[in-house]
């Protein structure tokens, strides 16, 4: 079946810039997202990026999709204290249905 | 950007007993919304897709005897848990997708505990 795989810990200093990857099966995929939860909260969609572009920017984050290879990063410049959180990648998959990665939990020391 | 209300965010009930929860588009009308499932440390598992005046779609492995699903306007859609169980204690998420179908727009969530 489809899948959705992210490494699950990344730990940075406040102030570096934090790279999360995930990888991802189904090439048919329009959108993939990226999104941000914080302890017993929803989910908030951070930005998403089309299938047929390489890179997406706003403002402290850059997304890059390597569709090739099927894979997706976020890149948070100069991380905080409040970008402790779990992000999600995720591809959307057969009418709108999404399909999440593992969340990767960042960790930011000050 | 569109607000997805659900309701209740956290609620405690006695096995055996049901618990609904709701999904609500405030500002947008959604066809479908969908609900998702996530376990403590873990990602969410999509249960089900809901869909405007039509039965719900289940993922495989999603009891839809257990799980009812009614979608019954645009803007509505709730989740019963029926006879709950503690194994169904869970974090449960529904979203919604605006007409436009690139977004898909999260509730808060609700932590249902089964005691």
């Amino acid at each position: 079946g489809e899948d959705v795989e992210q490494s699950l810990f990344l730990s940075v200093r406040e102030g570096d810039s934090s790279v999360i990857n995930c990888t991802y099966t189904d090439s048919s995929s329009t959108y993939l997202y990226w999104y941000k939860q914080e302890p017993g909260a929803g989910l908030q969609l951070l930005t998403y990026i089309f299938s047929n572009m390489d890179m997406k920017q706003d403002q402290r984050l850059t997304v890059l999709l390597n569709k090739k290879d099927k894979h997706l990063s976020l890149r948070i410049a100069d991380t905080q204290t409040g970008d402790s959180a779990i992000y999600f990648c995720a591809e959307d998959y057969q009418g709108g249905k999404l399909i999440f990665g593992q969340g990767t939990e960042l960790s930011v020391k000050p | 950007g569109a607000v997805v209300s659900q309701h209740p965010s956290w609620v405690i009930c006695k096995s055996g007993t049901s618990v609904k929860i709701e999904c609500r588009s405030l500002d947008f009308q959604a066809t479908t919304m969908f609900w998702y499932r996530q376990f403590p440390k873990q990602s969410l598992m999509l249960m089900a897709t809901s869909n405007e005046g039509s039965k719900a779609t289940y993922e495989q492995g999603v009891e839809k005897d257990k799980f009812l699903i009614n979608h019954a306007s645009l803007t509505l859609s709730t989740l019963t848990v029926t006879s709950a169980h503690p194994e169904d204690s869970s974090f449960y998420i529904c979203s919604a997708r605006d007409v436009t179908d690139t977004e898909a727009f999260f509730g808060q969530g609700t932590r249902l505990t089964v005691v």
